[in-house]
């Protein structure tokens, strides 16, 4: 079985400030991994993901997520925020099997 | 690519009818669709597993004959919500699999629910 456990519910942050959502995972298989966004009323986007290779993965926006195998983890990080970043995030983990599990949700709210 | 359209965004019926939600997959094929649920504030919960040409492997706790899933093709998947009441509210996201992708999901828009 797999687990998701993103250990901050809220962030609150002004706008410019750097940010790290955190995500923590359990597994006894392989998994990948993989962060969404979703904006209020509407499904979610794929912002990141961790297949293999590097374990530095990085987003077109200016997000990052680093891959940390020992302690399975895979943190998200933005070295400056802007408002339109406000929404709620959602680390996943995906099994070979091709079954997802989700963390509980980060709500990030970026304040002028 | 990749686009999951979802179909309706938003429906509003009387309690006892049955809704029917609609998940297309544009310029892919998905031999995999999933069925998500989502409460306010909440993560998303895993309904069913949806393979093309199969039954529907629903998760623990969900009922079939209340939550009906049809993959006819490799571009379509139907959630049915029989005779649907207000506990059935809810956001609905439907998601595919790209057909010999790498386990990447991609996700429609979602439905929002509401049961009178």
């Amino acid at each position: 079985a797999q687990s998701v456990t993103q250990l901050d519910s809220q962030v609150p942050v002004f706008e410019e400030a750097p940010v790290e959502l955190r995500c923590n995972y359990s597994s006894s298989v392989s998994v990948y991994l993989f962060w969404y966004v979703q904006y209020p009323n509407q499904g979610l986007q794929l912002l990141l993901k961790y297949l293999s290779g590097s374990t530095l993965v990085k987003s077109i926006n200016g997000f990052e997520a680093e891959f940390n195998k020992s302690q399975t983890s895979f943190h998200l990080r933005k070295p400056s925020v802007h408002i339109s970043d406000t929404a709620e995030y959602f680390c996943a983990v995906t099994t070979n099997a091709g079954k997802s599990t989700f963390g509980d949700g980060t709500t990030l709210t970026v304040k002028p | 690519g990749a686009v999951v359209s979802q179909h309706p965004s938003r429906v509003i019926c009387k309690s006892g009818t049955s809704v029917k939600i609609e998940c297309r997959s544009l310029d892919f094929q998905a031999t995999t669709m999933f069925w998500y649920r989502q409460f306010p504030k909440q993560s998303l919960m895993l309904m069913a597993t949806s393979n093309e040409g199969s039954k529907a492997t629903y998760e623990q706790g969900v009922e079939k004959d209340k939550f009906l899933i049809n993959h006819a093709s490799l571009t379509l998947s139907t959630l049915t919500v029989t005779s649907a009441h207000p506990e059935d509210s809810s956001f609905y996201i439907c998601s595919a699999r790209l057909r010999g992708g790498k386990n990447i999901q991609y996700f429609g828009a979602g439905t929002r629910l509401s049961v009178l």
